[in-house]
């Protein structure tokens, strides 16, 4: 069964410091990957995708099929970068979205 | 374009009776999702809509739960005799076509059982 584990629950940071928030899969095919962000009180929006490539607002995430893992991660974080972050799997031929339970991002001044 | 629009955004019932959860995908959009997040727990598939077809509804719960997309007007997620373990939010998206494409989300309905 598909499954995405997120181990945190909640991460907090200085402003300026690495963040790095974790995910980790189960999936026999070749999953699709995906990072969602949730702001408070805002609707939650595609932050990106690994089959892009591409680094949106300064996080980068990368596909390790060895580790099963999509970390997301960030060299210096920003106070606008509080959020709730989820991880999701979309499996091939199939248009749903697994989901992991998501972890609370709180960048402190 | 004002985005998937969920109505309503807060919606309070109580045990037995039924919820009506209404999703408007983006305009152009003919694809929507349904998924639900109960409590500490991340957004769960509940079912994939065409126009008047349903695709995939491997996540409904088998009794009570029902949806539809008909041809004109929003997609409707239908609860009938709700119980107290139904409350959760409620979220739909929607996407323009199949395959690889972003699925944009609406703000959520959050459902509370009395």
């Amino acid at each position: 069964a598909q499954r995405v584990t997120q181990p945190e629950k909640l991460l907090s940071v200085f402003k300026g410091a690495p963040v790095e928030l974790k995910c980790n899969y189960s999936y026999s095919g070749s999953p699709e990957l995906f990072w969602y962000v949730q702001y408070s009180r805002q609707r939650l929006q595609l932050l990106l995708r690994h089959i892009s490539r591409e680094s949106i607002k300064g996080f980068t995430a990368d596909l390790n099929k060895g580790e099963t893992s999509f970390h997301l991660k960030k060299p210096f974080a920003q106070e606008e970068d509080s959020a709730m972050y989820y991880c999701a799997l979309m499996q091939g031929g199939s248009e749903k979205l697994v989901f992991g339970k998501g972890t609370k991002l709180t960048v402190n001044p | 374009n004002a985005g998937v629009m969920q109505n309503p955004r807060h919606l309070v019932r109580r045990r037995g009776q039924e919820a009506r959860l209404r999703c408007s995908p983006m305009k152009g959009h003919s694809h929507v999702y349904w998924y639900r997040q109960l409590p500490e727990e991340g957004l769960k598939f509940m079912v994939y809509l065409q126009k008047e077809n349903i695709i995939d509804e491997s996540g409904m719960p088998k009794e009570r739960f029902s949806a539809e997309f008909p041809k004109e007007g929003p997609s409707i997620l239908r609860i009938q005799q709700v119980v107290r373990g139904d409350s959760a939010a409620y979220f739909c998206a929607s996407s323009p076509f199949l395959t690889n494409t972003e699925a944009f989300f609406g703000q959520g309905t959050r459902l509370t059982v009395v």
